[in-house]
């Protein structure tokens, strides 16, 4: 099984600055990668895939990268709406298809 | 556009079966695998199963094979979980996630989800 680690556990960032996350993968899972938004009391909203490729609908302030076992989440611009738990996801190896334990995102 | 909406969780004791239900509207259901994925209060998400388009293919998480059960009806449109033996650490938010893509590795990312349906174990 392929564990997912995803640092830091909370990130605190000032309206407009720049957020910075990171996955980890225990091995390499190509560019095989999704990045999922969760904000309060609602389900998840898938952001990325293919490691860098955005959804439909998702701002350009979201912009993902990185291959292999080292992945990246950048939100250029921080908005207030932006407040939310953020899981990766690999979808190479499996089963299982696993998720990172979450980088929960607070406005500083 | 796409929705999906869960039905039948509640509160069930410790050995006992539940059956969640997802009605699927929007988009051509049977093109579409299909997943329940869990996320326990307070934590983070669980793919717990997966089924192909057709039905035959079909995976679960190690923590409910031989307890769980996944089918669907493509004719009415909807997933079903069967699950049996339940246990404590099975509390959940029970998701119902339609694919991203019809094909490719898309098959393997979770596009649209539902609002989700609460399972309590307890006795």
């Amino acid at each position: 099984e392929i564990v997912m680690t995803q640092s830091p556990a909370t990130l605190s960032v000032s309206p407009g600055e720049r957020a910075t996350l990171s996955c980890r993968a225990s091995q390499s899972v190509s560019s095989n990668l999704a990045w999922y938004q969760q904000k309060p009391g609602q389900a998840p909203r898938l952001l990325i895939y293919g490691a860098s490729t955005r959804a439909t609908g998702i701002p350009a302030r979201f912009s993902g990268s990185g291959s292999g076992t080292e992945f990246t989440l950048t939100i250029s611009s921080l908005q207030s709406e932006d407040c939310a738990v953020y899981y990766c996801q690999q979808y190479n190896n499996w089963p299982p298809l696993t998720f990172g334990g979450g980088t929960k995102v607070e406005i500083k | 556009q796409v929705q999906l909406v869960e039905s039948g969780g509640g509160l069930v004791k410790p050995g006992g079966s539940l059956r969640l239900s997802c009605a699927a509207s929007g988009f051509s259901f049977s093109d579409y695998f299909m997943s329940w994925v869990r996320q326990a209060p307070g934590e983070g998400l669980e793919w717990v199963s997966y089924m192909s388009s057709g039905g035959g293919a079909i995976y679960y998480a190690d923590s409910v094979r031989g307890r769980f059960t996944i089918s669907r009806d493509n004719a009415n449109n909807s997933l079903f979980l069967q699950m049996d033996s339940l246990r404590a650490e099975d509390t959940a938010v029970y998701y119902c996630v339609k694919a991203h893509e019809s094909s490719g590795y898309g098959r393997r990312t979770f596009g649209s989800w539902g609002q989700g349906t609460l399972v309590t174990v307890s006795s």
